[in-house]
Protein backbone atom coordinates (compact mmCIF):
# COMPACT_ATOMS: atom_id res chain seq x y z
CA UNK A 1 0.00 0.00 0.00
CA UNK A 2 1.27 3.39 -1.16
CA UNK A 3 1.24 6.05 1.36
CA UNK A 4 2.67 9.92 1.40
CA UNK A 5 3.48 11.69 3.97
CA UNK A 6 4.14 15.34 4.62
CA UNK A 7 5.75 17.05 6.78
CA UNK A 8 7.37 20.58 7.73
CA UNK A 9 6.39 23.65 9.57
CA UNK A 10 2.85 24.75 9.81
CA UNK A 11 3.44 28.38 10.35
CA UNK A 12 6.55 30.65 7.90
CA UNK A 13 7.03 33.92 8.34
CA UNK A 14 6.85 36.29 5.69
CA UNK A 15 9.60 36.95 3.12
CA UNK A 16 11.09 33.53 4.36
CA UNK A 17 11.55 30.26 2.51
CA UNK A 18 8.70 27.16 3.27
CA UNK A 19 10.15 23.62 3.06
CA UNK A 20 8.36 20.74 3.15
CA UNK A 21 9.18 16.94 2.63
CA UNK A 22 7.02 13.94 1.84
CA UNK A 23 8.13 10.66 2.69
CA UNK A 24 6.92 7.10 0.46
CA UNK A 25 6.23 4.47 1.73
CA UNK A 26 5.51 1.08 0.53
CA UNK A 27 6.93 1.94 -3.40
CA UNK A 28 10.21 3.50 -4.45
CA UNK A 29 10.82 6.94 -5.97
CA UNK A 30 11.06 5.81 -9.08
CA UNK A 31 9.27 5.62 -12.17
CA UNK A 32 6.57 8.60 -11.21
CA UNK A 33 5.95 12.08 -11.15
CA UNK A 34 6.28 13.12 -7.72
CA UNK A 35 4.05 16.41 -7.60
CA UNK A 36 3.04 19.07 -4.75
CA UNK A 37 -0.42 20.54 -5.11
CA UNK A 38 -1.90 23.57 -3.19
CA UNK A 39 -5.04 24.57 -1.69
CA UNK A 40 -5.88 27.84 -0.09
CA UNK A 41 -8.33 28.41 2.40
CA UNK A 42 -11.84 28.57 0.53
CA UNK A 43 -9.80 28.67 -2.96
CA UNK A 44 -9.73 25.42 -5.47
CA UNK A 45 -6.55 23.55 -6.24
CA UNK A 46 -3.40 24.99 -7.56
CA UNK A 47 -0.41 22.60 -8.97
CA UNK A 48 2.88 23.63 -7.75
CA UNK A 49 5.30 21.43 -9.71
CA UNK A 50 6.56 18.30 -10.16
CA UNK A 51 9.90 16.29 -10.29
CA UNK A 52 10.32 12.96 -12.52
CA UNK A 53 12.23 10.26 -10.50
CA UNK A 54 14.78 10.88 -13.60
CA UNK A 55 15.49 13.96 -11.62
CA UNK A 56 14.19 16.52 -14.27
CA UNK A 57 11.32 19.10 -13.25
CA UNK A 58 8.46 21.03 -14.63
CA UNK A 59 6.87 24.35 -12.29
CA UNK A 60 3.62 26.39 -12.62
CA UNK A 61 4.57 29.10 -14.50
CA UNK A 62 3.01 31.55 -11.97
CA UNK A 63 5.28 29.71 -9.39
CA UNK A 64 8.34 28.88 -11.17
CA UNK A 65 10.38 31.93 -9.85
CA UNK A 66 10.10 31.07 -6.18
CA UNK A 67 10.23 27.05 -6.45
CA UNK A 68 12.28 24.60 -6.73
CA UNK A 69 11.56 20.50 -5.75
CA UNK A 70 13.59 17.95 -5.47
CA UNK A 71 14.06 14.14 -4.77
CA UNK A 72 16.27 11.92 -2.37
CA UNK A 73 15.90 8.31 -3.65
CA UNK A 74 18.26 6.79 -0.54
CA UNK A 75 15.69 8.65 1.72
CA UNK A 76 12.64 7.75 -0.47
CA UNK A 77 11.59 11.59 -0.30
CA UNK A 78 10.91 14.52 -2.23
CA UNK A 79 10.60 17.80 -1.18
CA UNK A 80 9.43 21.31 -1.90
CA UNK A 81 10.81 24.86 -0.79
CA UNK A 82 9.16 27.78 -1.88
CA UNK A 83 10.66 31.16 -1.45
CA UNK A 84 9.97 34.86 -0.38
CA UNK A 85 6.46 33.93 0.77
CA UNK A 86 3.38 35.51 1.39
CA UNK A 87 0.07 35.57 3.50
CA UNK A 88 -1.21 34.58 -0.51
CA UNK A 89 0.92 31.24 -0.05
CA UNK A 90 -1.23 30.17 2.72
CA UNK A 91 -2.69 26.96 2.02
CA UNK A 92 -3.36 22.97 2.48
CA UNK A 93 0.08 21.11 0.45
CA UNK A 94 -0.33 17.83 -1.08
CA UNK A 95 1.81 16.02 -2.33
CA UNK A 96 1.02 13.17 -4.78
CA UNK A 97 2.43 11.05 -7.07
CA UNK A 98 1.28 10.31 -10.41
CA UNK A 99 1.70 7.86 -13.72
CA UNK A 100 1.52 10.80 -15.59
CA UNK A 101 2.14 14.79 -14.79
CA UNK A 102 -1.96 15.25 -13.86
CA UNK A 103 -3.04 11.32 -13.37
CA UNK A 104 -2.16 11.77 -9.45
CA UNK A 105 -3.36 8.47 -8.01
CA UNK A 106 -1.97 8.77 -4.74
CA UNK A 107 -2.24 11.94 -2.22
CA UNK A 108 -0.61 12.78 1.33
CA UNK A 109 -3.38 13.54 3.46
CA UNK A 110 -2.24 17.14 3.14
CA UNK A 111 -0.48 20.11 5.48
CA UNK A 112 -1.53 23.28 6.57
CA UNK A 113 0.95 25.93 6.66
CA UNK A 114 -0.05 29.65 7.55
CA UNK A 115 1.99 32.71 6.34
CA UNK A 116 2.16 35.25 9.35
CA UNK A 117 4.46 37.07 11.44
CA UNK B 1 -8.87 32.66 -12.54
CA UNK B 2 -8.34 29.01 -13.57
CA UNK B 3 -7.86 28.36 -17.80
CA UNK B 4 -10.68 25.15 -17.24
CA UNK B 5 -14.07 26.56 -16.77
CA UNK B 6 -16.07 24.47 -14.67
CA UNK B 7 -19.57 25.59 -12.93
CA UNK B 8 -18.88 26.76 -9.33
CA UNK B 9 -21.95 24.61 -8.27
CA UNK B 10 -24.57 21.69 -9.19
CA UNK B 11 -27.31 19.93 -7.29
CA UNK B 12 -29.11 16.81 -7.51
CA UNK B 13 -31.49 14.61 -5.81
CA UNK B 14 -30.81 11.20 -4.66
CA UNK B 15 -30.67 8.91 -7.84
CA UNK B 16 -30.82 11.51 -10.33
CA UNK B 17 -27.96 11.93 -13.35
CA UNK B 18 -26.03 15.14 -12.82
CA UNK B 19 -23.14 16.46 -14.92
CA UNK B 20 -19.98 18.85 -14.74
CA UNK B 21 -19.07 20.53 -17.25
CA UNK B 22 -15.17 21.88 -17.64
CA UNK B 23 -14.24 23.94 -20.61
CA UNK B 24 -10.56 24.91 -22.17
CA UNK B 25 -8.99 25.10 -25.18
CA UNK B 26 -6.45 23.75 -27.75
CA UNK B 27 -3.18 23.67 -25.88
CA UNK B 28 -4.41 21.51 -22.69
CA UNK B 29 -7.98 19.71 -23.41
CA UNK B 30 -8.49 20.21 -26.91
CA UNK B 31 -4.70 18.46 -27.28
CA UNK B 32 -4.55 16.01 -23.96
CA UNK B 33 -6.21 14.13 -21.81
CA UNK B 34 -8.98 15.27 -19.62
CA UNK B 35 -8.77 14.04 -15.46
CA UNK B 36 -11.44 14.33 -12.62
CA UNK B 37 -11.13 14.35 -9.17
CA UNK B 38 -13.20 14.58 -6.16
CA UNK B 39 -12.59 15.86 -3.00
CA UNK B 40 -14.64 14.69 0.28
CA UNK B 41 -15.23 17.24 2.84
CA UNK B 42 -11.57 17.10 5.27
CA UNK B 43 -10.43 14.48 2.91
CA UNK B 44 -7.36 14.84 0.07
CA UNK B 45 -8.23 14.45 -3.37
CA UNK B 46 -8.81 11.26 -4.99
CA UNK B 47 -8.42 10.66 -8.48
CA UNK B 48 -11.81 9.61 -9.85
CA UNK B 49 -11.20 9.51 -14.05
CA UNK B 50 -8.06 9.56 -15.91
CA UNK B 51 -7.42 9.30 -19.77
CA UNK B 52 -10.76 11.19 -20.00
CA UNK B 53 -12.55 8.18 -19.36
CA UNK B 54 -11.10 5.93 -17.41
CA UNK B 55 -11.97 4.91 -13.68
CA UNK B 56 -9.20 3.63 -11.56
CA UNK B 57 -9.60 0.84 -9.81
CA UNK B 58 -12.38 0.62 -7.28
CA UNK B 59 -14.50 4.11 -8.72
CA UNK B 60 -17.75 2.71 -8.99
CA UNK B 61 -19.10 2.53 -13.01
CA UNK B 62 -22.11 5.53 -11.35
CA UNK B 63 -18.75 7.97 -12.30
CA UNK B 64 -18.14 8.32 -15.95
CA UNK B 65 -16.38 10.83 -18.14
CA UNK B 66 -16.04 12.48 -21.73
CA UNK B 67 -14.48 14.80 -23.62
CA UNK B 68 -15.65 16.40 -26.88
CA UNK B 69 -13.08 19.36 -28.64
CA UNK B 70 -11.96 21.53 -26.25
CA UNK B 71 -14.84 20.55 -23.65
CA UNK B 72 -15.12 17.78 -21.00
CA UNK B 73 -17.90 16.45 -18.58
CA UNK B 74 -18.09 14.36 -15.72
CA UNK B 75 -21.68 12.19 -15.08
CA UNK B 76 -22.76 10.75 -12.13
CA UNK B 77 -25.77 8.44 -12.39
CA UNK B 78 -27.43 7.17 -9.20
CA UNK B 79 -26.91 10.13 -7.48
CA UNK B 80 -25.76 9.28 -3.42
CA UNK B 81 -25.66 11.42 -0.38
CA UNK B 82 -22.04 10.13 -0.31
CA UNK B 83 -21.17 11.74 -3.79
CA UNK B 84 -21.73 15.62 -2.15
CA UNK B 85 -18.34 16.67 -2.54
CA UNK B 86 -15.80 18.80 -4.60
CA UNK B 87 -14.82 17.77 -7.72
CA UNK B 88 -11.64 19.38 -10.19
CA UNK B 89 -11.39 18.73 -13.59
CA UNK B 90 -7.33 18.83 -14.92
CA UNK B 91 -5.54 18.59 -17.60
CA UNK B 92 -2.02 19.03 -19.27
CA UNK B 93 -1.49 22.53 -21.11
CA UNK B 94 1.07 22.71 -24.05
CA UNK B 95 1.75 26.58 -23.41
CA UNK B 96 4.68 27.96 -21.82
CA UNK B 97 6.72 24.65 -21.72
CA UNK B 98 4.42 22.66 -20.27
CA UNK B 99 2.39 22.30 -16.74
CA UNK B 100 -0.86 20.84 -15.20
CA UNK B 101 -4.07 23.14 -15.15
CA UNK B 102 -6.91 22.52 -12.40
CA UNK B 103 -10.37 23.27 -12.93
CA UNK B 104 -11.93 25.99 -10.67
CA UNK B 105 -13.90 23.11 -8.59
CA UNK B 106 -17.52 22.19 -8.87
CA UNK B 107 -19.06 22.38 -5.66
CA UNK B 108 -22.13 19.49 -5.60
CA UNK B 109 -24.99 18.95 -3.46
CA UNK B 110 -27.03 16.05 -2.79
CA UNK B 111 -30.54 17.47 -1.43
Amino acid sequence: QVQLQESGPGLVKPSETLSLTCTVSGDSISPYYWSWIRQPPGKGLEWIGYIYYSGSTNYNPSLKSRVTISVDTSKNQFSLKLSSVTAADTAVYYCARGIEAASLGYWGQGTLVSVSS
Amino acid sequence: QSVLTQPPSASGTPGQRVTISCSGSSSNIGNNYVYWYQRLPGAAPKLLIYRNNQRPSGVPDRFSGSKSGTSASLAIVGLRSEDEADYYCAAWDDSLSGHVLFGGGTKLTVL
